[in-house]
């Protein structure tokens, strides 16, 4: 079954400890994208990667790193969380092709930093 | 910078009326994308419209994009219960990759 999935589901950590949340995808999409949905402002994109070793930023990428060593992953990493980091996140995955880039979303990851 | 604007953001109809919902972006764009999300669930593509003109329909959703007056209207026709749901635009630039997405409208569909 084609899918992107996330871990994990949810999370509840403390400002500074680091963590990592996973996203990977098995559609051999080469582009991959996170966004982080906050109640009245939509999702906004935080990075996103064309292929391997390929990143960019998005709207809101302070605070937040990533990286695409392959193609089927890419992990978002916050190195020091703190609570305007609350959120849910979400990934995804997409293929352009003739029709459009349709994007393909993980279940999402409800973080809470306290 | 690239904004996205929906309208309403709330949006509470009986069944078997008609509504429609607008996006409205601030740059030059032909590509353009709508979704649903249902809650506490992820989202789900539901339109892809990609040039001036497009429309597309699927069962009691209809998508349209007007690029010049950098408009998408997605119109909902004889509403029923399982609408219920909050739906998003979002716009791709066209110079790269970046997707911006509106705030959403939250479609509640009432017996």
């Amino acid at each position: 079954e084609a899918q992107v999935t996330q871990n994990p589901r949810y999370l509840i950590t403390v400002t500074g400890k680091k963590l990592t949340v996973t996203c990977s995808q098995n559609m051999n999409h080469e582009y991959m994208s996170w966004y982080r949905q906050d109640p009245g402002l939509g999702l906004r994109q935080i990075y996103y990667s064309m292929n391997v070793e390929v990143t960019d930023k998005g709207d809101v990428p302070e605070g937040y790193k990533v990286s695409r060593k392959e193609k089927r992953n890419f992990p978002l990493i916050l190195e020091s969380p703190s609570p305007n980091q609350t959120s849910l996140y979400f990934c995804a995955s997409s293929q352009w092709t003739g029709g459009g880039e349709k994007l393909f979303f993980g279940s999402g990851t409800q973080l809470s930093v306290l | 910078e690239l904004k996205v604007e929906q309208n309403p953001l709330f949006l509470s109809m009986q069944e078997g009326k008609n509504y429609t919902i607008y996006c409205n972006y601030s740059t030059t764009s032909d590509r353009l994308y709508w979704y649903r999300q249902d809650p506490g669930k992820s989202l789900e593509s539901l339109f892809v419209l990609l040039s001036n003109g497009a429309v597309k329909q699927e069962g009691r959703l209809m998508a349209s994009l007007d690029t010049k007056a950098r408009l998408s209207t997605l119109h909902i026709t004889a509403a029923v219960h399982d609408l219920s749901a909050t739906y998003f635009c979002a716009v791709q630039e066209t110079s790269g990759s970046r997707l911006t997405f509106g705030e959403g409208t939250q479609l509640t569909v009432n017996p």
